[in-house]
C-alpha cells in the first residue's frame, strides 16, 4: 500500500501564474482534503473533497479550486499566484465521510512563489 | 468558536526523561482532540486521537494524552524520551458544528532532544 502520494514534490512559480497540485488517496479510502502549510505555521483546512463534490471549505479565497476525479485522486488548483501562497500543501484522506477521525496525510507538495 | 493553543513553540529534553507538549483548546461542541507528529520531509503521522471514550488515551511510540475537560487541555506526554523523538508535534481539534466540519490545527511544538 502506497498511502497518501502528492506530486509533484517542489514546485517553483512567479506570481500571477497558476499551479495545479495532485494527490491520490491511499488506497481504500474515498474523501480527500487539502491543507496549507505555512513555515512555522500549523496546517490550515483549505477544503474537502467526496464524491467529487466540494463537501467542506475552509476561509479561502476562489483562487483556490478543487477537482476529485471518480478513481478519488484530487487536483488543487490555484490562480493568480501571490507571494504568500508559498507554502507547503498537504493532501490528507480518510476510509469515508463519516470516518473523518483518522486521516492520513501525505509528505506534501512544497511550492515557492517568486 | 473553537481554537487550539500550543503553550510551547520550543521544548528541550534529555535523552530518557520525560517529555509534556501543552495543548489548550477551546470548543463549543465537544471536539475530537488529536496529536500529529512531522519529522523533517515526511507527512504528518497520527500519534493518538481522543473521540469521548477513555480520558487518558495511549497512542505510538510510547506516547500518551489525557483529557481534562475543567481545564480544556489536552497535554501530551512520554515517559522517556528517546532520539528519534525530535519533531514538530500539532495537537488538532475537530469539531461538528451544525453538520460544519471545523478542524483546527494548533502552530506545533518543536520537540528538541539533547544527548
Amino acid at each position: 500500500d502506497a498511502g497518501v502520494t502528492q506530486s509533484p514534490t517542489h514546485l517553483i512559480k512567479t506570481r500571477g501564474q497558476q499551479v495545479t497540485l495532485r494527490c491520490s488517496p491511499k488506497s481504500g479510502h474515498d474523501t480527500v482534503s487539502w491543507y496549507q502549510q505555512a513555515l512555522g505555521q500549523g496546517p490550515q483546512f483549505i477544503f474537502q473533497y467526496y464524491e467529487e463534490e466540494e463537501r467542506q471549505r475552509g476561509n479561502f479565497p476562489d483562487r483556490f479550486s478543487g477537482h476529485q476525479f471518480p478513481n478519488y485522486s484530487s487536483e488543487l488548483n490555484v490562480n493568480a499566484l501571490l507571494l504568500g501562497d508559498s507554502a507547503l500543501y498537504l493532501c490528507a484522506s480518510s476510509p469515508d465521510l463519516t470516518d473523518q477521525e483518522t486521516q492520513y496525510f501525505g509528505p506534501g507538495t512544497r511550492l515557492l512563489v517568486l | 468558536a473553537q481554537s487550539v493553543t500550543q503553550l510551547d513553540s520550543h521544548v528541550s529534553v534529555s535523552e530518557g526523561t520525560p517529555v509534556l507538549l501543552r495543548c489548550n483548546y477551546s470548543s463549543s461542541y465537544s471536539p475530537s482532540l488529536f496529536w500529529y507528529v512531522q519529522h523533517p520531509n515526511k507527512g504528518l503521522q497520527l500519534l493518538l486521537k481522543y473521540t469521548s471514550a477513555a480520558t487518558l488515551v495511549k497512542g505510538i511510540n510510547g506516547f500518551e494524552a489525557e483529557f481534562k475537560k475543567s481545564e480544556t487541555s489536552f497535554h501530551l506526554t512520554k515517559p522517556s524520551a528517546h532520539m528519534s523523538d525530535a519533531a514538530e508535534y500539532f495537537c488538532v481539534v475537530r469539531t461538528e458544528e451544525n453538520r460544519d466540519d471545523k478542524i483546527i490545527f494548533g502552530k506545533g511544538t518543536r520537540l528538541h532532544i539533547l544527548p
